[in-house]
């Protein structure tokens, strides 16, 4: 199975800064054959499904700011906010889906410091 | 565009089976995983298991001996069973098209207690 390790857990801060979040893989989830990246980055507040805001580890999805961005190749992702706004509090959650079990990291709480 | 509704049993008791199922409204089977997820409360999410079009599944390593994901294509809808529900099966519940950008379900929250 792949693992995925997220880091923080959780982080505060200010409103207008930057909140970066990373994703590690125990494998590389890169297809070399298509040249793409197997992992998705959501969004979930409470009482809400999670949210697609990035696919392909990069490609943010239709709808979300653009203060949302992906980045990383092979085992190494982040996610960065560039401009934390209020209603950006919730968990992120990483998923690769390049091989079943389509597992997810484990989630970082974002709050406002 | 697709929607996904879910339903089924929202409390159980120990040992009794979970059965779920996601209709699926303005999209076909064809070239897509259908697909659970779980969240225990206040903990993070977990991958159940998956169906494609023709009925192959892929099933979570912890949970293979107790799940069953079923397709009918006549109704569109999938399913999901978990037998020898404990305590520890309690959260909710997603149902789920695809991989990489995801439609999911409203989710349904399983409670298991005696």
């Amino acid at each position: 199975d792949i693992v995925l390790t997220q880091s923080p857990d959780s982080l505060a801060v200010s409103l207008g800064e930057r909140a970066t979040i990373n994703c590690r893989s125990s494998q590389s989830v890169f297809y070399s054959s298509n040249n793409k990246n197997y992992l998705t980055w959501y969004q979930q507040k409470p009482g809400q499904p999670p949210k697609v805001l990035i696919y392909w580890a990069s490609t943010r999805e239709s709808g979300v700011p653009d203060r949302f961005s992906g980045s990383g190749s092979g085992t190494d992702f982040t996610l960065t906010i560039s401009s934390l706004q209020s209603e950006d509090v919730a968990v992120y959650y990483c998923q690769q889906f390049y091989s079943p079990p389509r597992t997810f990291g484990r989630g970082t709480k974002v709050e406002i410091k | 565009q697709v929607q996904l509704q879910q339903w089924g049993a929202g409390l159980l008791k120990p040992s009794e089976t979970l059965s779920l199922t996601c209709a699926v409204y303005g999209g076909s089977f064809s070239g897509y995983y259908w697909g659970w997820i779980r969240q225990p409360p206040g903990k993070g999410l977990e991958w159940i298991g998956e169906i494609d079009h023709t009925g192959s599944t892929n099933y979570n390593p912890s949970l293979t001996s107790r799940v069953t994901i079923s397709l009918d294509t006549s109704k569109n809808q999938f399913s999901l069973k978990l037998s020898s529900v404990t305590a520890a099966d309690t959260g909710v519940y997603y149902c789920a098209r695809g991989w990489g950008r995801p439609t999911w379900g409203q989710g349904i929250l399983v409670s298991v207690s005696s």
